[in-house]
C-alpha cells in the first residue's frame, strides 16, 4: 500500500494560473519535504517541515508555498507559475530513529506539473 | 553540505555484479553515506547506508573505504529493473535534509 501519496499526478495550469500540489502520508512522520526535479535533473529541496517548522532553502523562489495543516498533510502552493517552473515535484518523509538519528526518506510517486 | 562525486552513466548486463563508485573526499565524521536510487519515472527510493564498516541488505551492499573518502554500491547480480539513477549522499546523523547530487545512470544489457 502506498505510504505517501501525492495529488494529482498531473496537473496542467496556465502561465500564472495557481496550483496546489498536495502530499499525504500514512507513516506518521514528523518531517515531510518538497522537491522539484526538471527533466534530467536530480532533485532540487524545496523545503521542508519538521512537525510544524518551516525551513525554506535560500534558493527557493517566493513563488512557492507550503503548508502543513496536520502531520499527515502538506500541500505546495505555486503562486504565479511561469514556463520554468513546469516540472515533476516530489513529496517525501522520515521520522527519526534511536539516538536522534535521521530516517531514510520515503518518496511519493510525484506530480507532474506542465504550465502553458 | 559535502560533496559527492559519481560517474555520469556506467552500463553493465544483465546477472552480472555492478560496482558503483562514489568519492567523498571531504566527508566529516558524522556524515553517514546514502544511496538512493530512483527508477524512471517514479519517486526515489531508498537503497542502504552506512557510517564506517560494510554494510549489507536485500538490495545491495556498501563498501566503505578505511579512510572513508570513497564507497562502492554492489548490485550483486542485476536484473533489467535495477536500471535507474543511482545517487550517493552524504547526511550528517541527525540532519533532517537529504541533498541530492547529479548520480550515475546505470544501463543493464539484456
Amino acid at each position: 500500500d502506498a505510504m505517501v501519496i501525492q495529488n494529482p499526478r498531473y496537473q496542467v495550469t496556465q502561465f500564472g494560473k495557481p496550483v496546489t500540489l498536495s502530499c499525504s502520508q500514512t507513516l506518521n512522520h514528523n518531517v515531510m519535504y518538497w522537491y522539484q526535479q526538471k527533466s534530467s535533473q536530480a532533485p532540487k529541496l524545496l523545503f521542508h517541515y519538521y512537525d510544524k517548522d518551516f525551513n525554506n532553502e535560500a534558493d527557493t523562489p517566493d513563488n512557492f508555498q507550503s503548508r502543513r495543516p496536520n502531520t499527515s498533510f502538506c500541500f505546495l502552493d505555486i503562486r504565479s507559475p511561469g514556463l520554468g517552473d513546469a516540472a515533476m515535484y516530489l513529496c517525501a518523509t522520515s521520522g527519526y530513529g534511536g539516538e536522534g538519528v535521521a530516517g531514510e526518506l520515503f518518496f511519493g510517486e510525484g506530480s507532474r506539473l506542465t504550465v502553458l | 553540505d559535502a560533496k559527492t562525486t559519481q560517474p555520469n552513466s556506467m552500463e553493465s548486463n544483465e546477472e552480472e555484479p555492478v560496482h558503483l563508485p562514489c568519492n567523498h573526499s571531504t566527508i566529516s565524521g558524522t556524515d553517514y553515506i546514502h544511496w538512493y536510487r530512483q527508477l524512471p519515472s517514479q519517486g526515489p527510493e531508498y537503497v542502504i547506508h552506512g557510517l564506517t564498516s560494510n554494510v549489507n541488505n536485500r538490495m545491495a551492499s556498501l563498501a566503505i573505504a578505511e579512510d572513508r573518502k570513497s564507497s562502492t554500491l554492489i548490485l550483486h547480480r542485476a536484473t533489467l529493473r535495477d536500471a535507474a539513477v543511482y545517487y550517493c549522499i552524504l547526511r550528517d546523523r541527525g540532519a533532517q535534509k537529504l541533498v541530492f547530487g547529479q548520480g550515475t545512470r546505470l544501463t543493464i544489457n539484456p
